[in-house]
């Protein structure tokens, strides 16, 4: 499985946008890229995924650089509700189980 | 709401005790997933069940049995448990269990073991 380099943390002001880097320097041609996030002792929220086009969604957007070697997510207007641990995984394809591999993420906190 | 859904969210039990964490999910999925979440630690997949059958089991320990009646439920039975079993089980659903499908996980059960 490829893994995935996050920065540890990261603060937000509210209302701006939030730009959370993650490199995956060693991902394969069949695998996706997934973002969830965890607020606090709480079960970890599906964001969005992609292969290699970029894709938006009423929550985010995420940006696959042309290698797919990293990626970005973005959420275009933090408020205080997504102050959350955000992960960003890549996903093993066909021959394996739920194989999704949670890091260590980044914690983004947004401040008002 | 994921349409996962835990009970109970809180548990506390001793170490001879025997409980039962029940999951539902309400989404039609036929994959189901146990994970355990320890303090400060990233989540660790315990178990897969597809179309009620175990496909992946962690090298977790037989303290800890998994049942699949049906496509839409999912237990976690535990019994004598260690202190350091304590953590958040957190139970998943997707559509098939392979490939870059998502997976959406219950609000969790929070066990204590004293």
């Amino acid at each position: 499985d490829a893994k995935t380099t996050q920065p540890p943390s990261m603060d937000c002001a509210e209302g701006r946008a939030a730009n959370l880097p993650c490199n995956h320097s060693t991902i394969s041609g069949n695998e996706y890229v997934y973002w969830y996030r965890q607020i606090h002792s709480q079960g970890p929220q599906y964001i969005i995924h992609g292969l290699k086009n970029n894709e938006t969604n009423e929550m985010a957007s995420l940006i696959i650089t042309e290698d797919r070697k990293s990626s970005t997510l973005i959420l275009p207007h933090a408020t205080l509700r997504d102050t959350a641990v955000y992960y960003c995984i890549v996903r093993v394809s066909t021959d394996s189980w739920g194989k999704f591999q949670f890091g260590a993420g980044t914690q983004v906190v947004v401040t008002p | 709401e994921t349409g996962v859904t835990q009970t109970p969210r809180h548990l506390v039990m001793g170490m001879t005790n025997k409980k039962s964490l029940k999951c539902e999910q309400h989404l039609g999925h036929n994959a189901m997933y146990w994970y355990k979440q320890s303090a400060k630690k990233p989540l660790e997949l315990m178990f897969v069940y597809s179309l009620e059958e175990r496909v992946e089991n962690n090298s977790v320990p037989s303290r800890f049995s998994p049942e699949c009646p049906n496509s839409s439920h999912l237990f976690l039975h535990l019994h004598t448990l260690q202190p350091e079993d304590s953590a958040l089980y957190l139970c998943a659903s997707s559509q098939d269990g392979l490939g870059g499908e998502t997976q959406y996980f219950g609000p969790g059960t929070r066990l204590l073991v004293l």
